[in-house]
């Protein structure tokens, strides 16, 4: 099956910017989910791209393809306290089912 | 409220008993799923429904069986439960064919097998 991996653990402070990198593995049509869990709650999707795209913007999130290195990363700009949580990236190939990473632990400090 | 409801939300159960985790969404969807969550690990498929009337093993079907009900709805099932299921569930579902908007995911159901 696919695998997806991403870092950790990432910790800024409130005001910079959040980088989250992910890699995934099914070179196919593909959607790429970004999805935020706090604590004790289920899944929040933020964002997604789809595989022949290289940039999505949505208000204070980036997400950049790679796809020659099959890399994703999620920019989160101007970083708030609120934002602690952890961050999943998921691939959706279109022959196969979702398949999401371990996990990014987000921590913001003021 | 539309979404994806999950009961309950908190289980505690023993060894070797059995139980049924409910998921019920009201978006018309067609594909339903179910996962678990433990820590370290993200998320890892249990079982899922493309389509009312069909049901298909993931990567982690052992001690699970499934039934989808109707189109709304779709339960796990654990039959004997053990200190390794011990675990977060999450149900979530997607209409066939329209990826754009994401899975929907339930709040998740906690359950613990002491």
């Amino acid at each position: 099956g696919e695998d997806v991996e991403q870092s950790l653990f990432l910790s800024v402070r409130e005001g910079d910017s959040s980088v989250i990198n992910c890699t995934y593995t099914d070179s196919s049509s593909t959607y790429l989910y970004w999805y935020k869990q706090e604590p004790g709650a289920g899944l929040q999707l933020l964002t997604y791209i789809f595989s022949n795209m290289d940039m999505k913007q949505d208000q204070r999130l980036t997400v950049l393809l790679n796809k020659k290195d099959k890399h994703l990363s999620l920019r989160i700009a101007d970083t708030q306290t609120g934002d602690s949580a952890i961050y999943f990236c998921a691939e959706d190939p279109e022959y196969s089912t979702l398949t999401f990473g371990k996990g990014t632990m987000l921590l913001v400090s003021p | 409220n539309a979404g994806v409801t999950q009961t309950p939300k908190f289980q505690v159960l023993k060894t070797g008993q059995s139980m049924t985790l409910q998921c019920a969404q009201d978006m018309n969807h067609n594909s339903m799923y179910w996962y678990r969550q433990d820590p370290g690990m993200g998320l890892r498929l249990i079982y899922y429904s493309a389509s009312e009337g069909t049901t298909d093993k993931g990567e982690v079907p052992n001690g699970y069986n499934v039934s989808r009900l109707n189109k709304r709805e779709f339960s796990l099932r654990l039959e004997s439960a053990a200190p390794s299921q011990t675990s977060v569930y999450f149900c979530a579902s997607i209409p066939q064919g329209v990826r754009d908007y994401g899975y929907t995911f339930g709040s998740g159901t906690r359950l613990t097998v002491v």
